[in-house]
């Protein structure tokens, strides 16, 4: 089955710094890959997604490049915020439709 | 893409008993899905529901324990059966709501139950 693995965390950062987070997947075919948020004491949220080799998902100053040749997907931001304090998930979409996750990484951010 | 209502948010319960976790989808969709998120961990599929059909379960879950039920494609319960404290997790419903052709271009996720067993 498919697989992800996440950089382990946590990652602590001080504004403005520059973020990036390591991810890597084994899986056939060219499945969709996704970042997911999850705030303190909220639910998950879908950050950015990329669905075919070469694409770039970004969003709220972040940014993935699915990169086939690497199986990668490494999120990145130039200036992170306090108000980025959370986990993050990766994840690769598997058989059947379902989502397969990585560990999550938790991120830091102090003023 | 669709809005998920689940509920309750979250529950404190005794060992022994169950809890009937509800998804409401805002939209028809054909797949739901269940996760378990425990403590301090990432999340792990319990069951794909499908309407019409029974749950399929991931290996190390059974229907004895999580029985699914998916009446219709707007609406799905999961329910925690004789309950321990290893229970005790954050649990959220999925669903593909985004998918054209072969591209998905999200899920979405309902906010979660988080549930504690004493």
């Amino acid at each position: 089955g498919n697989s992800v693995t996440q950089m382990e965390g946590p990652v602590t950062l001080s504004e403005e710094a520059f973020l990036t987070i390591n991810c890597t997947y084994t899986a056939t075919g060219y499945p969709s890959l996704f970042w997911y948020v999850q705030y303190p004491g909220e639910g998950l949220q879908l950050l950015l997604k990329a669905t075919k080799a070469d694409d770039k998902g970004s969003n709220k100053g972040f940014e993935a490049t699915y990169r086939k040749e690497t199986t990668s997907f490494h999120l990145e931001k130039g200036s992170v915020q306090v108000s980025d304090s959370a986990v993050y998930f990766c994840a690769v979409e598997g058989a059947g439709n379902m989502l397969t996750f990585g560990g999550g990484t938790r991120l830091m951010v102090k003023p | 893409s669709a809005v998920i209502s689940q509920k309750p948010s979250r529950d404190i319960c005794q060992r022994g008993t169950s809890l009937t976790i509800q998804c409401q989808v805002d939209s028809q969709v054909t797949m739901m899905f269940w996760y378990r998120q425990q403590p301090g961990q990432s999340l792990t599929l319990i069951a794909t529901a499908n309407q019409g059909s029974e749950a399929t379960y991931e290996s190390g879950f059974v229907i004895d324990k999580f029985p699914i039920s998916r009446p219709n494609l707007t609406f799905s319960t999961l329910t925690v059966s004789n309950m321990s404290p290893e229970d005790s997790s954050i649990y959220l419903c999925s669903v593909d709501s985004s998918r054209q052709g072969r591209y998905n271009y999200g899920y979405t996720f309902g906010s979660g139950t988080r549930l504690t067993v004493v």
